[in-house]
């Protein structure tokens, strides 16, 4: 696509409760990543895509959160047991040539639990 | 690890002035530096970047950086302010620690443009 489209804009969900965030990068790029911005924060990495494997996850802040990217294109971040302090916007970007020149980001998932 | 510092939390500025919004780096090697803008309920734009060559900078809508070593510095620019440029404004660094790839962000600079 034209840009990085990011489903749903925005997500409502209860303590404890599963989601996924979905991320379609633009077409081509081979490198994906996940970030997390909090209310009046610098995006914070999450992961790094290269390919269909995770080439960097150290950002990812517990075993709550997960990340996969089966074909290569669209990503899908999974939270198990979300808890209130999950409650962030959710960025995904892509780019070409490993990111040398930047990325594209999207208009981010805005995850709120309650 | 890689770094940068935004020193100011807001910068106000009337339409027609100059801008300056400041970025400061730490870094290991050869800086790769990024300037992005928020509107807000959007996505990162990108504006500029910085890898080698010229120290100035030109980036979109009118702005520019200038990369300065000495002062491990990446401060942007515009000659002059329009009220559309008010946005949050984040500097960024590109991190290879750890055979990662990632941009590190700063923690944003809001701006103001004011008639």
């Amino acid at each position: 696509g034209a840009g990085v489209s990011q489903t749903p804009s925005n997500k409502v969900t209860e303590k404890g409760k599963y989601v996924e965030l979905r991320c379609d990068p633009i077409s081509g790029h081979t490198a994906l990543y996940w970030y997390r911005q909090s209310l009046g924060q610098g995006p914070e990495f999450l992961i790094y895509f290269q390919g269909t494997g995770a080439a960097d996850d150290s950002g990812l802040p517990n075993d709550r959160f997960f990340a996969v990217r089966p074909e290569g294109s669209v990503s899908t971040l999974k939270i198990q047991r979300t808890e209130r302090g999950d409650s962030a916007v959710y960025l995904c970007a892509s780019s070409s040539q490993g990111g040398v020149y930047g990325y594209t980001f999207g208009s981010g998932t805005r995850l709120t639990v309650v | 690890a890689q770094s940068v510092a935004q020193p100011e939390d807001q910068v106000n500025v009337a339409e027609g002035n100059p801008l300056t919004v400041k970025c400061t780096y730490s870094v290991s090697g050869n800086p790769y530096l990024f300037w992005y803008v928020q509107y807000p309920n959007r996505g990162l734009q990108f504006l500029l970047k910085y890898i080698t060559g010229d120290n100035l900078v030109k980036g979109s809508y009118g702005f520019e950086a200038e990369f300065n070593k000495s002062q491990t510095s990446f401060h942007l620019k515009k000659p002059s302010a329009l009220v559309s440029d008010s946005a949050l404004y984040f500097c960024a660094v590109r991190d290879f620690t750890g055979g990662g790839n990632k941009l590190t962000f700063g923690t944003g600079t809001q701006l103001k443009v004011e008639l």
